[in-house]
């Protein structure tokens, strides 16, 4: 089945500066990848999402690369801020497969 | 919609009772998953359903965990007898069929002393 690293396991950032967060995946046939962020006692919510025929997508502050020979893709936040500490999991799912296998988080602590 | 809705919040019980956990998923979604976080071991997914058939139950720990979705709008995962290695948040999430949004309930925080 599906094996999803995650990288790193905690990291701090000074407000205003970039965090990211790292991927592989060992499907090769995995064609769909979503990054969650859950806060403190929330559920997990979606904050951006790419299929594996796009190698890159930006969303505001947020932007995800994919990179399908490597198997790896990777969450980059810019100009960070309070508000986006928290713990973020990467997740991949393979082709006609509805199972998500998700990393094992990324805690982020942003400091003001 | 009101999103997926679980219930309860919070369980607490005693080692040896049986827990029931349950889960209303968003009107239209045909697929339904269970996933257990733990601070060791992350988000694990336990069992999925497409429309209302279990799918891949491989993840379910041992026979104490069971897991049914009656119909499209219902689905309770039940653990018996509960263990104290059982206590964790137990999540309920539902989808579209293919790939896309996975969408969590709150979560059920379960405690077995």
């Amino acid at each position: 089945g599906e094996n999803v690293e995650q990288h790193p396991s905690t990291l701090s950032v000074q407000e205003g500066d970039s965090a990211v967060i790292k991927c592989t995946y060992s499907d090769s046939a995995s064609n769909y990848f979503p990054w969650y962020k859950q806060e403190l006692g929330k559920r997990p919510q979606l904050i951006i999402d790419i299929r594996s025929n796009v190698g890159e997508k930006k969303d505001q502050r947020i932007a995800v690369t994919l990179n399908k020979t490597a198997k790896h893709f990777s969450l980059h936040i810019t100009e960070t801020q309070p508000e986006d500490s928290a713990v973020y999991f990467c997740a991949a799912r393979g082709f006609g497969n509805e199972k998500l296998t998700f990393g094992t988080g990324t805690r982020l602590t942003i400091i003001p | 919609d009101a999103g997926v809705i679980q219930s309860p919040r919070h369980e607490v019980t005693e080692m040896g009772q049986e827990v029931t956990l349950r889960c209303k998923p968003i009107s239209g979604h045909n697929s339904l998953f269970w996933y257990r976080q733990t601070m060791m071991r992350g988000l694990e997914l336990l069992i999925y359903f497409n429309n209302n058939v279990p799918i891949d139950d491989s993840g379910m720990p041992e026979d104490r965990f069971s897991a049914k979705m009656p119909n499209a709008s219902f689905s309770t995962l039940k653990i018996q007898p509960s263990e104290p290695r059982d206590s964790a948040v137990y999540f309920c999430a539902s989808s579209e069929q293919g790939p896309g949004e996975l969408f969590f309930g709150e979560g059920s925080r379960l405690t077995v002393l």
